[in-house]
């Protein structure tokens, strides 16, 4: 059972560009939730989606940042018009839903890196 | 929503020592308190958690206890070996709908041989 896969695992783009951020979950999961990471930080929620919903997106900004998680296919985050203090790691997890608390399982991460 | 604090920020061991980090939350709603293990260039990795129905859990070299009424919990590493060294968060889950985690600051576990 392949475990949260997300591409590419580093990006370079520069300012003004679009960076497009994937995210596979674990097979069975139908729960996904990104975070952010600055360097010497701990994790920041962005947003927590379902299979074509979503659910929060309270930890993400309110412009030029954008998620989805389509009925087929990986869970995207888009950052449009990428600015250098967008360069950090982010991360997804995954979860299977339900209960009353939830395992998250998270991925490698993809570094951004804008110039 | 939750303040997280985790102290201490670094900590260096011999091997073979314990080691003990803690974390403050201020959510008294949380239930589900986890501990995350981070090496360089990767994601979190789930090492152990705890439900706020126990006070204390333990697999094998690693045990979390918690203090519901003092809102904290601690994870305790025996025995460390140079492959403990890593950067270890506590991740208390929010109340809310999303119940995402908020993460603590991080502390830096070094292992000296």
């Amino acid at each position: 059972n392949a475990g949260v896969m997300q591409n590419p695992r580093h990006l370079v783009r520069r300012r003004g560009q679009e960076a497009r951020l994937r995210c596979s979950p674990m097979k069975g999961h139908s729960h996904v939730y990104w975070y952010r990471q600055l360097p010497e930080e701990g994790l920041k929620f962005m947003v927590y989606l379902q299979k074509e919903n979503i659910i929060d997106e309270s930890g993400m900004p309110k412009e030029r940042f954008s998620a989805e998680f389509p009925k087929e296919g990986p869970s995207i985050l888009r950052i449009q018009q990428v600015v250098r203090g967008d360069s950090a790691a982010y991360f997804c997890a995954s979860h299977v839903g339900g209960g009353s608390y939830n395992e998250q399982f998270f991925g490698p991460g993809t570094r951004l890196t804008v110039l | 929503g939750e303040n997280v604090e985790q102290h201490p920020s670094t900590l260096s061991v011999q091997e073979g020592d314990s080691a003990v980090i803690k974390c403050t939350y201020s959510d008294s709603a949380s239930n589900y308190f986890p501990w995350y293990k981070q090496e360089l260039g990767k994601g979190p990795q789930l090492i152990i958690d705890i439900r706020s129905n126990v006070g204390e859990k333990k697999d094998q070299r690693i045990a979390v206890t918690l203090n519901k009424t003092a809102k904290h919990f601690s994870l305790h590493i025996t025995e460390t070996q140079p492959e403990d060294s890593a950067v270890y968060f506590c991740a208390p889950i929010s109340s809310g709908s999303a119940r995402q985690l908020t993460f603590g600051s991080g502390t830096q576990l070094t292992v000296l041989p």
